[in-house]
């Protein structure tokens, strides 16, 4: 049972590359997130998508995209890396809502020069 | 707006001694979590409190909710290497958290031997 995979584990681009971070997760869960965690920042909330076919933005939108494509997958785009967007990115998944309880895939470090 | 305070931001001590960190906010929650991250890995829940004044062990830790619902804490007894890492408080259902949970930046604890 693997839980919430994320690809992938690492990546580093140049200013103005684009990439798409992937997540899937295996629990049947309807609820999917994206955040970022900087130093002294903690967890911020990048997009969410409550359900299949449902996204809205988060705390810190901009320079991203989202899609969720199916129930177990939700994916995370930057269309042209900046290097404010060098971070460590968590996606997670939560049964029924934000609320609950959620569980975390282990990160995708992304480094832009 | 940080609504949710974590406090001390680092703490350093030996295995053996006890610790608390504290979760505080000028908001209500209808329930906190706390969870524990580690080194390149995404956050693990370890509790859910739900009711004002409610306490929960999970063997050497002890987890408060306070009676009003606007703080938690955390209470480690004889710690241990291995409770080394991130531990963070995320609140659900208070103001501004838009129906997802919102995270405090976290308290990063190191055990020595």
């Amino acid at each position: 049972n693997a839980g919430v995979t994320q690809t992938p584990k690492f990546q580093v681009l140049k200013t103005g590359q684009s990439m798409t971070l992937q997540c899937a997760q295996d629990m049947n869960h309807n609820s999917m997130y994206w955040y970022r965690q900087d130093p002294g920042m903690g967890l911020r909330l990048i997009y969410y998508s409550a359900s299949e076919g449902t996204t809205d933005k988060g705390e810190v939108p901009n320079g991203y995209n989202v899609s969720r494509l199916n129930k177990r997958e939700f994916s995370l785009r930057l269309e042209s890396a900046a290097p404010s967007q060098t971070s460590v990115y968590f996606c997670a998944s939560s049964g029924a809502g934000g609320e609950q309880p959620q569980h975390f895939g282990d990160g995708t470090r992304l480094s832009i020069l | 707006t940080q609504l949710l305070e974590q406090s001390p931001q680092f703490l350093s001590i030996q295995e053996g001694e006890n610790l608390t960190v504290y979760c505080n906010s000028s908001s209500v929650f209808s329930s906190l979590q706390w969870y524990r991250q580690e080194p390149g890995e995404g956050p693990v829940l370890l509790v859910t409190v739900v009711t004002g004044g409610e306490v929960k062990k999970l063997k050497r830790l002890t987890f408060q909710f306070g009676d009003a619902r606007k703080d938690s804490s955390l209470h480690i007894t004889a710690a241990q290497p291995g409770d080394t890492g991130l531990y963070l408080c995320a609140g659900a259902g208070g103001g501004g958290s838009q129906g997802n949970l919102i995270f405090g930046k976290g308290t990063k604890l190191s055990v020595k031997p």
